[in-house]
């Protein structure tokens, strides 16, 4: 299995503009998890979902963050409209019947 | 400049000697425990795991302590070499992952 795959790697947006950050987990698992990593904050955790269904949303920072995840295969994160301080490397990660969650690489966010 | 943020603990051994990165955790109910590595530019990479009814885990030079009395885990590096240069985190598992801030660990040639 190719692991946790996220795209893109590197995104540069204006301040305004929608923001749509993609994840394919590893095949077979049922969780997936969106974080978000700075200097200021460290690894937060964003939102989870257990077999494509949102279970906990607590930590999206506002509404103009939002997450899905149409089938096993897929998620996306969307950011509208971005902010500079919504600059940040944001991880996907995925695992199976809550042990060890397997990371992607991670999409670095700037927004000017 | 690097701008404000987390004051990450720092962790300087010698090449060769072995590291030991502490960690307290704040859920007495927590019952699965992670260690993670990050090295620059790269996700987290999962290095050991233990859960809450064994105290120790031993795996390829690292090992994995955990006391629930006091709420701390420690993972242990034996033979510290310079690709073990990153920033580690310990992590509460279950259905959701929570992550400590990290220790940045810097091997000394």
């Amino acid at each position: 299995d190719a692991g946790v795959i996220q795209s893109p790697r590197h995104e540069v947006t204006e301040m305004g503009q929608e923001v749509t950050l993609r994840c394919k987990p590893i095949s077979g698992h049922d969780y997936l998890f969106w974080y978000r990593q700075t200097m200021m904050r460290g690894l937060e955790l964003l939102i989870y979902f257990n077999n494509n269904v949102p279970i906990d949303d607590s930590g999206m920072p506002e509404d103009r963050f939002s997450a899905k995840m149409p089938n096993a295969s897929f998620s996306t994160l969307k950011i509208q409209p971005s902010e500079p301080r919504d600059s940040a490397v944001y991880f996907c990660a995925s695992s199976f019947a809550e042990s060890e969650a397997f990371f992607g690489q991670g999409t670095r966010l700037t927004v000017v | 400049g690097e701008s404000v943020g987390l004051h990450l603990p720092t962790l300087s051994v010698q090449e060769g000697d072995n590291s030991i990165i502490n960690c307290a955790y704040s859920n007495s109910a927590s019952d699965y425990f992670i260690w993670y590595k990050q090295e620059s530019g790269k996700g987290p990479q999962f290095i050991i795991d233990i859960r809450s009814n064994m105290d120790k885990r031993q795996g390829q030079r690292v090992t994995v302590l955990l006391n629930k009395t006091v709420k701390h885990l420690s993972l242990q590096i034996a033979a510290t070499q310079p690709g073990d240069s990153a920033v580690y985190f310990c992590a509460e598992g279950g259905q959701n992952f929570v992550f400590g801030p990290g220790t940045r660990l810097s091997v000394l040639p």
